[in-house]
This record gives C-alpha cells, structure tokens and sequence, in this order.
C-alpha cells in the first residue's frame, strides 16, 4: 500500500523567509499527490496536486511543490513566509486505481513575526 | 449554504453507547469519505463510498459501520463506543474516480468515548 513521511513535526521560521515543509511518499505505480492546511478548529483545505506534466506545482496562497520522481519526495514550499501561514499541513497520497488515500502525520508549520 | 456539513460537531458518549455521525453534502459528489486524526496518525481513512449503496473499507474500519442510502448523505456509526475511538472524525467528499479529484472536508466532529 501506499504511505507518506513527513519527517519533521514542527517547521519554525520567520515572517518573509523562505518556507520548506518536506514530504517523502511510497507507492508502486505512479502517484498523485497531495498538500492540504488545516487551520484550528477546522477541517482540511485543499492547497494544491499533482497529477502529471511539470514537476513545479504552483497553488493556493503563493504555496507550490516540486515533484522529484528520484527522491520520491514531494516538498511544499513557499518564497516569503506569512504568520497567516501558521497552521498544519498534511502530504497525501493516492496510487493509480486505488481509491484510498494515505496521510501523512504533519506537520505544524508556525511562523514568527 | 452550499458544501459538506458534520452533525455534531461536538459529542460526549460512555464506552459501550451507540453513536452515530451525521456527515451531508449538497454538490451531488459520488465518493464520500470518512477519515479519523489522533495525534502522530495524520487522517486514516475508515471507510469510503463509491456511491449510493456502495461502501468499501479503508484503514482502520474495526468497530464501524457506515451506509449510503442517498447520494448526499454518509452516516457513520459507533455500534459499541470504546475509548480507542475517542478522536476527531472527517468527512469529506469528492467528485470523479481515478485519483485526480481533490476531496473537501467538512469541518469535523469531535468525540469524547469516557
């Protein structure tokens, strides 16, 4: 079955620095793959996928991913950190013709001003 | 308004009680998913439908039980509460099979088993 790692559970940084929060996956086919935020309180929202085509994945609120077929990894990034920004974010991961998604753990992204 | 709604989103239950989860959405979506989120776990899925009458098992499925009668609708139900089951539960749903669709949550109910 597929899964998901996210190897850090807290990613601290400062306000206008760049952000990394790293996801590494597993599957036997090709992936699509996936980055939601969940903010307090509240349920997942979806920031953005990939699914085939460029390897840079540009989403919500300025957030993009790199897909890296060779590292199996795909990292959710951002140029310049808001403290909006503070809250979970979860890597996911579906293999092709299977309906059940894998998780990753999260991580808790908080950014200071 | 328009989206997916959980009922409730607060509940308190003894081991042993029968409780169920509410979960209802309006944009006619065909998969319907249930999910769970204890902590160092992120979300696993307990079970998923394909559409009406239609259900399968996901992860961790052990003391649950779910229906689809109607499209809109996905309950599910704690025949016999334990503590173990004590988390956070989400629904979401999603439109297209294949892997691409995105899946929308709704905000989530969460269960206290004493």
């Amino acid at each position: 079955a597929q899964s998901v790692a996210q190897p850090e559970d807290q990613v601290n940084v400062a306000e206008g620095n760049p952000l990394t929060v790293k996801c590494t996956y597993s599957v036997s086919g090709n992936p699509y793959l996936f980055w939601y935020v969940q903010y307090p309180n509240r349920g997942l929202q979806f920031l953005l996928k990939y699914i085939t085509g460029d390897n840079l994945v540009k989403g919500s609120y300025g957030f993009e991913a790199e897909f890296n077929k060779s590292q199996t990894s795909f990292h959710l990034k951002k140029p310049s950190a808001l403290v909006s920004d503070s809250a979970l974010y979860f890597c996911a991961v579906r293999d092709l013709g299977n309906n059940d998604m894998r998780f990753g753990a999260g991580t808790r992204l908080t950014v200071k001003p | 308004d328009a989206g997916i709604t959980q009922s409730p989103r607060y509940k308190i239950t003894e081991t042993g009680r029968q409780v169920t989860l509410m979960c209802h959405q309006t944009w006619s979506h065909s998969y319907m998913f249930w999910y769970r989120q204890d902590l160092g776990h992120g979300l696993r899925l307990i079970y998923y439908s394909a559409a009406a009458d239609i259900t399968d098992k996901g992860e961790v499925p052990d003391g649950y039980v779910v229906s689809r009668s109607k499209t809109e609708n996905f309950p599910l139900t704690l025949e016999s509460a334990t503590r173990s089951q004590t988390s956070v539960y989400f629904c979401a749903s999603s439109d297209l099979a294949g892997g691409q669709e995105t899946q929308y949550f709704g905000p989530g109910t969460r269960l206290l088993v004493l």
